[in-house]
């Protein structure tokens, strides 16, 4: 079992949903990070929080928006996603931007 | 050309083979190396983080960094069935305005053959 808890584990909505995913860390960690991981390729970063505060956005488009609520909460909200949005999303976190990054085992999103 | 080329394979070998994974990376900024292992529908699990040059030992895995030659390996002692998985290096720069941010190679699969 990781340390970074992700839920939902597998998640299907249309395309006019609105849904949320939501990473946990308990490891006192002050940076996290969203990833999108597209089958047999290594993740793409998206966003970067440091301190709960947004210091990367990977020119991600807007219908992805992320939140901090605070230092132990990730979250992605999504609303009107495109069929090739299906990909793995993975939460990582780290004690800081210098140190390793410890990743959760994702959230598995169809697009229909 | 990529950053960080990674041969994607797929390697196959018998059980107890020694394993050598390779990376290589054209940006001399890079200083912290990691090695992550990812299971099938699982998120990657880091293995090794080093920095700079030298080599770096945990039980059957030693990761070895040549920043001369702009060149990380991970080697596996006695491979087991359990090690079949897919091997990811990544690798950062020291702090500024690209903190945090990993550049991963292609992954390499390996399956490991009782």
């Amino acid at each position: 079992d990781t340390e970074v808890t992700q839920t939902p584990k597998h998640l299907v909505m249309g395309m006019t949903n609105k849904k949320s995913l939501k990473c946990e860390q308990h490891m006192g960690h002050r940076a996290m990070y969203w990833y999108k991981q597209k089958a047999k390729k290594p993740p793409e970063l998206m966003f970067v929080y440091s301190y709960e505060k947004l210091s990367i956005n990977e020119s991600v488009p807007s219908r992805f928006s992320p939140e901090c609520p605070n230092s132990s909460l990730l979250n992605l909200h999504l609303h009107a996603l495109q069929p090739e949005d299906s990909a793995l999303y993975l939460c990582a976190s780290s004690q800081g931007g210098d140190q390793p990054q410890h990743f959760g085992d994702g959230t598995r999103l169809s697009i229909l | 050309q990529k950053e960080v080329e990674q041969d994607p394979g797929p390697l196959s070998v018998p059980e107890g083979a020694i394993v050598s994974l390779n990376c290589t990376y054209s940006n001399s900024a890079f200083q912290y190396f990691m090695w992550y292992r990812q299971y099938s529908r699982k998120g990657p699990e880091l293995l090794m983080y080093t920095y700079s040059s030298g080599n770096k030992e945990d039980g059957r895995f030693t990761a070895q960094v040549d920043k001369s030659s702009k060149y990380i390996s991970l080697f596996i002692r006695d491979s087991q069935p359990s090690d079949s998985a897919t091997y990811l290096c990544a690798m950062r720069r020291a702090g500024g305005t690209s903190y945090g941010k990993l550049t991963f190679g292609q992954g390499t699969i390996l399956t490991v053959h009782p």
